[in-house]
């Protein structure tokens, strides 16, 4: 099947450890999301990709960083930077093509110990 | 992007139509209007879309006031599945097509009482 898929679906890490969230799609999107979810907020856009080897900060980008090699993939790396790191965090994938909806995947949740 | 208001909850007795408003009142004229919703520990999940004319699909119906200030998304035969948050984004067209991010309010809780 066609889709998002986020890995793990939970993780544990001990504060001041980096950790990186996985994001793989396979419906040939050229753009990428990752977003943070805190209990009973909307989404905050942490940071965007149009294209390969391009991405752009977005609203919560401090403490995070990403990078995107191939088309299919757009990991994301919480680093010890990151004050309050503990959410849920979502990735989604978009055609770039005017007025396309964004597609998610079903996110990974974050404890820090 | 237009700022959107949308009740914070609302229920429906399963098996009737669920209507859920949201007032966007600044919109723009090249604005659309997206709904998604969110079921508990999920990821959003797409609904339906549209600029100003009414909108169906499989899922649901998009009505759009005349004036584009407000719109309802309709469940027409709601079950117990369709209880989550239900987002209203208002979103501009850019340049870049699909490479900017939604902005996700509150949303309405929908509660489908059996």
């Amino acid at each position: 099947d066609g889709g998002i898929t986020q890995s793990p679906k939970y993780l544990f890490r001990k504060e001041g450890q980096n950790v990186t969230l996985s994001c793989e799609q396979n419906l040939n999107h050229d753009a990428m999301y990752w977003y943070r979810q805190d209990p009973g907020q909307g989404l905050r856009l942490i940071y965007y990709s149009q294209i390969v080897n391009d991405f752009q900060k977005g609203d919560i980008a401090e403490g995070y960083s990403v990078s995107r090699e191939k088309k299919e993939s757009f990991p994301l790396t919480v680093t010890s930077a990151q004050k309050n790191p503990t959410a849920f965090y979502l990735c989604a994938s978009s055609q770039q093509v005017i007025n396309q909806p964004q597609h998610f995947g079903d996110g990974t949740r974050l404890s820090i110990l | 992007d237009a700022k959107t208001t949308q009740p914070p909850s609302m229920d429906c007795a399963e098996g009737r139509a669920a209507n859920l408003p949201c007032n966007h009142s600044t919109i723009s004229g090249n604005e659309y209007v997206y709904w998604y919703r969110q079921i508990h520990s999920q990821g959003p999940q797409y609904i339906i879309h549209g600029l100003k004319n009414n909108e169906t699909n499989e899922m649901a119906s998009l009505i759009i006031t005349e004036d584009r200030k407000s719109s309802t998304l309709i469940l027409p035969h709601a079950t117990l599945r369709d209880t989550a948050v239900y987002y209203c984004i208002v979103r501009g067209l850019y340049s870049g097509g699909g490479a900017d991010g939604l902005t996700f309010g509150k949303g309405t809780h929908l509660i489908i009482q059996p």
